[in-house]
């Protein structure tokens, strides 16, 4: 089965721009995950889709950030405007739901804000 | 609060068997999981314990003890391709999924 995809793989922007990251699931899973992993740390969700409604976002910086997961299958993020602080690894995850399925989890997108 | 504590790195040659132990303390525990993440790569699932006990898969096997909050990944007959970062994360009774810092393993030739 294809593997969960996301872009860019790389981006990099000045604080105080704006950047979205894109994330296709594995067919089929219900619900998605966006993590953000800072470098050293262990990756830590922002939020939790399932289908396309929001289960869990009370990690997500919502003054900067924003995601959807329009007809419950592809995922965007957005953080407007950036900080220094957001350079970071973003992770996009899926799973068929409940704690006893794995998460899949995409190659991510790396973000340096400069 | 919700944590987990794990070494952040370990050393081990080729052949050997090395533990990595993780202690949590998580509001409604519900299971542990255990992820292995190559440098730049997507952390991958290696196993799940939901009830007390060793649970073994090929060469890796976890084990839970719920009433000590604590539990170990270890792996048998190490390769140097097992060289990476091993992650502890608890899932809670919310469903959330929290990750340690994680460990990382260097296998020596």
């Amino acid at each position: 089965e294809a593997g969960v995809a996301q872009s860019p793989r790389y981006k990099i922007i000045e604080k105080r721009q704006s950047v979205a990251f894109w994330c296709n699931p594995i067919s089929g899973h219900a619900t998605l995950y966006w993590y953000q992993q800072i470098l050293g740390q262990g990756p830590k969700l922002l939020i939790q889709f399932q289908n396309n409604g929001v289960v869990d976002d009370s990690q997500l910086p919502k003054d900067r950030f924003s995601a959807e997961r329009l007809k419950g299958v592809d995922s965007t993020l957005k953080i407007q405007p950036a900080k220094l602080e957001d350079s970071a690894v973003y992770l996009c995850a899926s799973s068929l739901g409940g704690r006893n399925q794995p998460q899949h989890f995409g190659d991510g997108t790396r973000l340096s804000i400069l | 609060g919700q944590s987990l504590e794990q070494p952040s790195e370990v050393t081990a040659v080729e052949g050997a068997i090395v533990q990595i132990n993780c202690t949590y303390q998580t509001s409604g525990f519900y299971g542990l999981s255990w992820y292995q993440q190559h440098d730049g790569g997507a952390p991958t699932f290696l196993s799940y314990n939901a009830l007390d006990g060793l649970e073994e898969t090929g060469r890796f096997s976890s084990f839970l003890s719920r009433s000590d909050s604590y539990g170990y990944l270890l792996l048998q007959e190490l390769q140097m391709k097992d060289s990476a970062s091993y992650f502890c994360a608890a899932y809670n009774q919310g469903g959330k999924l929290i990750f340690g810092q994680g460990t990382e393993l260097s296998v020596k030739p």
